[in-house]
């Protein structure tokens, strides 16, 4: 299994982009990266997920290099209620005796008003 | 639409008694189903998960049980709570196409005194 890394906390402004990064130098070939969001004593929300370049929805954007060692998740326009715990994640994106979600410790954003 | 259950929502217990945790998810048959704590600060720990009924794999060994005497049903169980035991306990589903989209439960918010 992957494993990535993210920072630990990072502080915003309402109204600003944020940009959370991920590191996952050892990404298989056919994994994907797959972005949690989490608020106090709620259950993680699946954000957004990818394989390769661009991927944007309703919520966020999420930006993969070419080599895929890294991944950026992409909040525009945060408010006070994007605060949260964001995780990020890779794997297959089938089922399997094998294949679980790890979660780690995610980045905490607090975005101040 | 799927939806996904869990009760209770908060639970105070001392050491020693018994604890019975249910998750219910309707609108779906056969899904994935899953078992997480997660402790205060901390990232989410898988702890079972099951792709049939009768059929449970563990994934930390602890004084923890689960069981999946229904399609739609999964339970966690243990016969003498620990201090150790308290945490945020979360239920999820998915189904193998899509994997890395789980659904999350709104969690039961264990105590241990």
């Amino acid at each position: 299994l992957a494993k990535t890394t993210q920072p630990i906390s990072m502080d915003s402004y309402e109204g600003q982009e944020v940009n959370i990064t991920c590191s996952h130098n050892n990404i298989a070939t056919n994994d994907y990266i797959t972005w949690y969001q989490q608020f106090p004593s709620q259950g993680p929300r699946f954000i957004i997920q990818g394989y390769k370049t661009k991927v944007t929805n309703e919520v966020a954007s999420l930006f993969i290099p070419a080599d895929r060692k890294s991944s950026t998740l992409s909040l525009p326009r945060v408010s006070l209620s994007d605060t949260a715990v964001y995780y990020c994640l890779v794997g297959l994106p089938y089922g399997g005796a094998t294949n679980k979600l790890i979660f780690g410790t995610g980045t905490l954003l607090a975005v101040q008003p | 639409s799927q939806t996904i259950h869990q009760w209770p929502a908060t639970l105070v217990q001392p050491v020693g008694s018994p604890l019975s945790l249910e998750c219910t998810v309707e609108g779906t048959s056969n899904p994935n189903l899953y078992w997480y704590r997660q402790a205060a600060g901390r990232g989410l720990q898988l702890l079972f998960y099951s792709v049939g009924i009768g059929q449970i794999s563990s994934e930390v060994p602890q004084n923890l049980s689960a069981s999946r005497p229904q399609d739609r049903q999964f339970i966690l169980s243990s016969k003498k709570l620990l201090l150790s035991d308290s945490g945020f306990y979360l239920c999820a589903w998915n189904m193998d196409r899509g994997f890395y989209e789980q659904y999350f439960g709104p969690g039961t918010r264990l105590t241990v005194t």
